[in-house]
């Protein structure tokens, strides 16, 4: 079946950077478009941005640009993003999700997120 | 970036009881809406896509209506498994935005 498993908690004092991983099986990598949803405690979800099929494209929120990097690799179907200059408010959940293919176009494939990793806690603490 | 607003933010209500939440987008998304189930410390899970195409798996009591910018999603007979907070999505733009949730709580 499908599965999305992620790497475990991870510790960082501010302005450190952390690196999340998701490990993919059950569906063919390099055809879907691949997520990350950040919740932060006791709020809601926050897309910080998605990467193409086999990490062939990337598109961050603007609130992440310049600290985010999303990448995969294709010999292990595993995801990655690190999340540089780390404060306070990064603490939060992150989540890697597999997208629906549901239209695709100029690029880029839209759809409902209908596979999710169990999450990843992040915590940033001096 | 769209903004996507959800009302209520907190609903109370009984088991069988009829449950309507709103989600509005800031800009006409067509049909591209996708509603969550998120439990308390569990992954969010998808409920229905495309406004109104119900997720294989989810509950027919779920269902969803909508287009532009108007969306509801609505739980005919509330069961003991609902109670959680429910998120719409929009998937209209390459920047994808969430709703801020809104908390159906036990009356």
């Amino acid at each position: 079946q499908v599965q999305l498993v992620q790497s475990g908690a991870e510790v960082r004092k501010p302005g450190a950077s952390v690196k999340v991983s998701c490990e993919t099986s059950g569906f063919t990598f390099t055809s879907y478009y691949m997520h990350w949803v950040r919740q932060a405690p006791g709020q809601g979800l926050e897309w910080v941005g998605l990467i193409g099929p086999g990490g062939g494209r990337t598109t961050y929120a603007q609130k992440f640009q310049g600290r985010v990097t999303m990448t995969a690799d294709t010999s292990t179907s595993t995801l990655y993003m690190e999340l540089s200059s780390l404060r306070s408010e990064d603490a939060a959940v992150y989540y890697c999700a597999k997208s629906r293919n549901e239209h695709c176009t100029a690029g880029d494939c839209y759809g409902g997120l209908d596979v999710w990793g169990q999450g990843t806690t992040v915590i940033v603490s001096s | 970036d769209i903004q996507m607003t959800q009302s209520p933010s907190t609903l109370s209500a009984s088991v069988g009881d009829r449950v309507t939440i709103t989600c509005r987008a800031s800009q006409n998304i067509n049909t591209w809406l996708a509603w969550y189930q998120q439990r308390p410390g569990r992954a969010p899970n998808l409920l229905i896509r495309k406004a109104s195409t119900l997720e294989s798996g989810a509950p027919s009591r779920f269902s969803g209506s909508g287009s532009g910018t108007e969306f509801t999603l609505t739980i005919s007979s509330l069961q003991p498994d609902d109670f959680a907070t429910y998120y719409c999505q929009q998937y209209h733009s390459s920047s994808r935005t969430f709703g801020q949730g809104t908390k159906v709580e036990i009356k």
